[in-house]
């Protein structure tokens, strides 16, 4: 079992629409979250970043964390053509300086116009 | 700031030669990591280097795979032999905190 799974999609979704992304994990010592967004043949980079449960806004983007039930989620209000992209969601651990992050293997998204 | 660095963005090889990719991260960054995405298993994390020591080699898939950082602004992942199945895109990334911050990635072929 993957520590963290993601479902893979494609999801499509016409523009305007609200999107829910989600994740489950499975290590109970994941005390950071985030969401990577990666474009097509890009690196990702760094859409979102929590620390345990609840909510964190930016704009259009909501990431919730429920330690309780291992649940990562991503929501994206008024999406548009520019968020099609692949999400990732990723965990990481606290251990002093330690810095390993595991990705799920990630959700495609598609807005269309 | 030009951001992460990888070179070559595209190689194809035949199968049984050495391959080295390339990768400067961004000054100031002390954490440099490979990491290899594929369809099928996604984003796995190869290695990383705390200060240029290597902290964590435990996703190197075999002894075919190595990975030096004689630097801070320069790291290379050598594969040698390569085989077909390490086709993939490789990815090199370097934070200061929290933030890992990805180069382009280098396209890996293998025939």
């Amino acid at each position: 079992q993957k520590e963290v799974e993601q479902d893979p999609g494609p999801l499509s979704v016409p523009e305007g629409a609200i999107v829910s992304l989600n994740c489950t994990y499975s290590n109970s010592a994941f005390q950071y979250f985030m969401w990577y967004r990666q474009y097509s043949r890009k690196g990702p980079e760094l859409l979102m970043y929590t620390y345990s449960s609840g909510n964190k806004e930016d704009g259009r983007f909501t990431a919730q964390v429920d330690k309780s039930s291992k649940y990562i989620s991503l929501f994206i209000r008024d999406s548009q053509p520019s968020d099609s992209a692949t999400y990732l969601c990723a965990s990481q651990m606290n251990s002093g300086g330690y810095q390993k992050v595991t990705f799920g293997t990630g959700t495609k998204l598609q807005v269309i116009p | 700031d030009a951001g992460v660095i990888q070179s070559p963005r595209h190689e194809v090889t035949e199968m049984g030669q050495e391959v080295t990719l390339r990768c400067k991260p961004i000054s100031g960054h002390d954490y440099l990591f490979w990491y290899r995405q594929t369809m099928m298993r996604g984003l796995e994390l190869l290695i990383y280097f705390n200060n240029n020591v290597p902290i964590d080699d435990s996703g190197m898939p075999e002894d075919r795979f190595s990975a030096k950082m004689p630097n801070a602004s320069f790291s290379t992942l050598k594969i040698q032999p390569s085989e077909p199945r390490d086709s993939a895109v490789y990815f090199c990334a370097s934070s200061r905190q929290y933030e890992q911050y990805f180069g382009p990635g280098t396209r890996l072929t293998v025939t």
